[in-house]
C-alpha cells in the first residue's frame, strides 16, 4: 500500500520564479492538505483540497495556489518566489469520513531552496 | 486562534532515562490532540492521539493524556532508546464543518538519546 508520495524531493529556484510541487495521496484517501515547514519550525497549514475544491486556507498570500485532480492527486504552485519561501513543503492526505479523529498521513516533503 | 506551545529543545537524555515533553494548547472548541514524530530525513509520522478529555493515547511505549482542565497533552516515556532520537511535534485538530480538518503544530522538540 503506497503512502503519500511527493515530487520533486529537492529543487532550487531563484527569486521571482514559479514552482509546482506534486503529491499523490495514500490509496483510498480523498483529501489533500499542504503544509510549509521552515527550518526549525513546526509545519504551517497552507490549504486543503477536497472534491477538487479548496475549502480551507491558512494565512498565506495568493501567490500560493493549488489544484486537486479527479484521482485525488494535488499540486501546489507558488508564484513570484521570495527568499522566505525556502522551506520543506509537506503534503498530507486523509479520509474525509474520519472527521477530526482521522489521522493525516504525511509525505517526506519537497525541499525548496530559493536563491 | 488555536495555538500549541511545547517545550523548547534540544533535549539530551541517556538511554533508559525517563522522558517528558510538555505541550499546552489554546483552542476555542474541543480539539483532538496528536503527537507526531519526525525522524531524520523522513516525513512526519503519527505517534499517538487522543480525541476527548481524559483519553490516554499510547504507542511504542510513549503515552500522553488529554487534560482539559490544564489544556495539556504532555508526552512521556519511561525508558528512552537511542532509536527514539527525533523531533517530536504536538498538534491539535480544528475540524470546521464543511471545511475539513486542519492541524496546528507546535514548534517541535528535538530529542537526542545517548548511550
Amino acid at each position: 500500500d503506497a503512502g503519500v508520495t511527493q515530487s520533486p524531493t529537492h529543487l532550487i529556484k531563484t527569486r521571482g520564479q514559479q514552482v509546482t510541487l506534486r503529491c499523490s495521496p495514500k490509496s483510498g484517501h480523498d483529501t489533500v492538505s499542504w503544509y510549509q515547514q521552515a527550518l526549525g519550525q513546526g509545519p504551517q497549514f497552507i490549504f486543503q483540497y477536497y472534491e477538487e475544491e479548496e475549502r480551507q486556507r491558512g494565512n498565506f498570500p495568493d501567490r500560493f495556489s493549488g489544484h486537486q485532480f479527479p484521482n485525488y492527486s494535488s499540486e501546489l504552485n507558488v508564484n513570484a518566489l521570495l527568499l522566505g519561501d525556502s522551506a520543506l513543503y509537506l503534503c498530507a492526505s486523509s479520509l474525509e469520513s474520519r472527521g477530526d479523529t482521522g489521522e493525516l498521513f504525511f509525505g517526506e516533503g519537497s525541499r525548496l531552496t530559493v536563491l | 486562534g488555536d495555538s500549541v506551545t511545547q517545550m523548547e529543545g534540544p533535549v539530551t537524555l541517556s538511554e533508559e532515562a525517563f522522558l517528558t515533553i510538555n505541550c499546552t494548547y489554546t483552542a476555542t472548541g474541543y480539539p483532538s490532540l496528536f503527537w507526531y514524530v519526525q525522524y531524520p530525513g523522513e516525513g512526519l509520522q503519527l505517534l499517538l492521539k487522543a480525541t476527548k478529555a481524559d483519553d490516554k493515547g499510547s504507542n511504542k511505549g510513549f503515552e500522553a493524556t488529554y487534560r482539559k482542565e490544564t489544556t495539556s497533552f504532555h508526552l512521556e516515556k519511561g525508558s528512552v532508546q537511542v532509536s527514539d532520537s527525533a523531533v517530536y511535534f504536538c498538534a491539535l485538530s480544528d475540524w470546521v464543518t464543511g471545511g475539513g480538518n486542519k492541524l496546528t503544530f507546535g514548534t517541535g522538540t528535538q530529542l537526542k538519546v545517548e548511550l
